[in-house]
């Protein structure tokens, strides 16, 4: 299974941007690079994902390497309700998605 | 937005007794899954389901476990004889297409194995 590895936490003032590193030096070609969040006592929920390009959607940005290796989600403004354990994972095809650890967000007023 | 429903949200049962939790994918998802999470711990891959049958699962999902899609709804997740350590949050999780595996997850059941 194609692993990542993230810091296990960080912190952000409210209404600064976040920067949440992942690695992930043994993806594969065919690897979709994903990102949920889980908000306390809440499921998994669907953030971004992106396969070789940046990616922005109304939640995040996605920045990617260019040699795939490494990607960093962005949250442009953090509020409080952004207070999550975030995950990057790699997946794609139908076959398992493996959730690590996570980087655990707090956010302070 | 569809979503993924979850029943039920909590369970409480004795150890040696059968539970089944419930899903409803996405109408149109292709691809079923059960992941779950002990309490402080990390969501955990246990099973997936394609074309009625389970393409893969993990070394949790022993002869204890087992899914089923009795209809075109449901998905169903039955543990036989339940353990303390059984215990966890079970979340059903269904992908659209497998192109990109977008996983879309459920609420949550909440088992207690008393």
């Amino acid at each position: 299974d194609a692993k990542t590895t993230q810091p296990n936490s960080m912190e952000s003032n409210e209404e600064e941007p976040v920067h949440l590193p992942c690695n992930h030096s043994t993806i594969s070609g065919t690897d979709y690079i994903h990102w949920y969040r889980q908000l306390p006592s809440q499921g998994p929920e669907y953030v971004i994902h992106g396969l070789t390009s940046n990616v922005n959607n109304r939640m995040a940005s996605l920045a990617i390497a260019e040699d795939r290796k490494s990607s960093t989600l962005i949250l442009h403004r953090a509020t409080l309700r952004d207070a999550a354990v975030y995950y990057c994972t790699l997946g794609g095809g139908g076959f398992k998605t493996i959730f690590g650890a996570g980087t655990r967000l707090f956010v302070k007023a | 937005e569809p979503e993924v429903t979850q029943t039920p949200s909590h369970q409480v049962t004795q150890m040696g007794q059968e539970v089944i939790l419930r899903c409803v994918p996405i109408s149109n998802h292709l691809y079923f899954y059960w992941y779950r999470q002990i309490l402080g711990q990390k969501v955990e891959f246990l099973v997936s389901f394609y074309n009625n049958e389970i393409s893969e699962k993990s070394e949790i999902f022993d002869d204890q476990f087992s899914v089923e899609r009795p209809d075109g709804s449901n998905f169903t997740l039955k543990i036989r004889s339940t353990k303390l350590e059984d215990s966890a949050m079970y979340f059903c999780a269904s992908v659209e297409v497998s192109g990109a595996n977008v996983l879309t997850f459920g609420a949550g059941s909440r088992l207690t194995v008393l």
